[in-house]
């Protein structure tokens, strides 16, 4: 079955990085688009980042532009949230998520965990 | 960036039936923005429920269906059950990107 399991989150100062990892399975990872996800403790869903199925495209939601890189690794199935200079309000569950289409610009079909990340000094 | 707006909290009886809906800042909703339907429930990740307006998952409960009304997508239950209890989000596509609602908490009561 189609499976989508997170990691890399935990702890983080303001200002650090952290790069999350989102393994996919049961699906033909290379023929989808990908996206980040993420909800506040308490609050909504918030499109964070999707990616491509060749990597070739990708969009960022403006809170994250400049500071966040989506990338995928299709000979590992893998997809990867790369976070740098994160700040206080970056605190939430990641969820990565497959698109039903190669370009990403539909939405979202099978939904992984998500994985907790949590900027504190 | 269009804002997508929908009702903060519902409440149905068991059995009953239910219209949650998703509006847009940009104009009526339309087929295509492809509206989706996004469960959520306590201490769980989302699940997606409806897809391009009216579509269901093979793991969507027949008792959801989705359509447009009145210029906006809505999501009704139809014989509510305690289990559809959960945080409902809808999710519109705009050439700058895909927008979530707010969201809508539904309480089976």
């Amino acid at each position: 079955q189609v499976q989508l399991v997170e990691s890399g989150g935990g702890v983080v100062q303001p200002g650090r990085s952290r790069r999350l990892s989102c393994a996919a399975s049961g699906f033909t990872f290379s023929n989808y688009g990908m996206h980040w996800v993420r909800q506040a403790p308490g609050k909504g869903l918030e499109c964070v980042a999707v990616i491509s199925y060749d990597g070739n495209n990708k969009f960022y939601a403006d809170s994250v532009k400049g500071r966040f890189t989506i990338s995928r690794d299709n000979s590992k199935n893998t997809l990867y949230l790369q976070m740098n200079s994160l700040r206080i309000e970056d605190t939430a569950v990641y969820y990565c998520a497959k698109d039903p289409s190669k370009e990403g610009g539909y939405g979202m079909d099978v939904w992984g965990q998500g994985t907790t990340v949590t900027v504190s000094s | 960036q269009a804002v997508v707006t929908q009702e903060p909290s519902l409440t149905v009886s068991p059995g009953g039936t239910v219209t949650l809906t998703c509006g847009s800042s940009a104009g009526a909703v339309t087929s295509g923005q492809d509206p989706y339907w996004i469960q959520q429930k306590p201490g769980q990740a989302p699940r997606t429920l409806i897809y391009d307006t009216t579509n269901k998952h093979s793991w969507t409960p027949a008792r959801f269906s989705g359509s447009l009304l009145g210029g906006k997508a809505a999501l009704t239950l139809s014989g509510a059950q305690p289990e559809d209890e959960a945080d409902y989000y809808c999710l519109l596509s705009y050439s700058g990107g895909q927008v979530f609602g707010g969201g809508t908490k539904l309480t089976v009561l």
